[in-house]
């Protein structure tokens, strides 16, 4: 199946600090991508999503000041946690869909603890 | 309402034992439909597409029923390796805009 590449895996940061997860996808061309977020014990959330080359539109609730989205290429898209506070420590996991109706494939997830 | 609710689980059976899951829907424009298998700490993957006519892989058969607006899941035969949460998922466009809606998951426990 199609692979989606999603770094870093796990990463620690200092309060205050901003942080950069890439998401690509490696084998096909990602038209919509999207980003989750999920706390311990608890269903993904949907934070954004972004089509190639216009603005990510932000779930209800999700700062897009603080959680900045790049989908400049169709194999790439990062999200940038700005600031980051104890309170956003969590597990990010991008997926990356391609043409209408087929399914969408998650990268890795990438583990953000911030002490 | 929620766009995708399913049961709310926690599900456990012995194993050998048939479970089935159930989703619903409330966007009538969805146009695609997964179930996705998710273990504990790790990404999402896909278990299966899920088709109008129904879809059988092995142990795993999913149904959509369009009319009423929800899937199912059903398990045979469960295996202990089968324990995970079981995440329904609907696509459809909003405008241009594609949203992929999730539902919270099932979670299934496959005891010995």
């Amino acid at each position: 199946g199609a692979v989606v590449s999603q770094h870093p895996s796990w990463v620690i940061c200092k309060s205050g600090t901003s942080v950069k997860i890439e998401c690509r996808s490696l084998d096909f061309q990602a038209t919509t991508m999207f980003w989750y977020r999920q706390f311990p014990k608890q269903s993904l959330m949907l934070m954004a999503t972004s089509n190639e080359g216009s603005k990510a539109t932000y779930e209800q609730g999700v700062e897009k000041d603080k959680f900045l989205i790049n989908h400049a290429s169709l194999t790439l898209s990062t999200l940038t946690v700005t600031s980051a506070h104890p309170e956003d420590s969590s597990f990010y996991i991008c997926s990356a869909a391609g043409q209408e109706g087929t399914e969408a494939f998650f990268g890795q997830g990438t583990r953000l603890t911030v002490v | 309402r929620k766009e995708v609710e399913q049961d709310p689980g926690p599900f456990n059976v012995p194993e050998g034992a048939t479970v089935a899951f159930n989703c619903t829907y409330s966007n009538s424009a969805s146009q695609s439909f997964f179930w996705y298998r998710q273990d504990c700490r790790k990404e999402p993957k896909l278990l299966m597409s899920v088709y109008s006519s129904g879809n059988e892989d092995g142990r795993f058969t999913a149904q959509l029923n369009r009319a009423s607006q929800y899937i199912s899941l059903l398990i045979r035969d469960s295996k202990l390796s089968d324990s995970a949460t079981y995440l329904c998922v609907v696509t459809a466009f909003s405008g241009s805009a594609r949203q992929l809606t999730f539902g919270s998951g099932t979670q299934l426990t496959v005891l010995p």
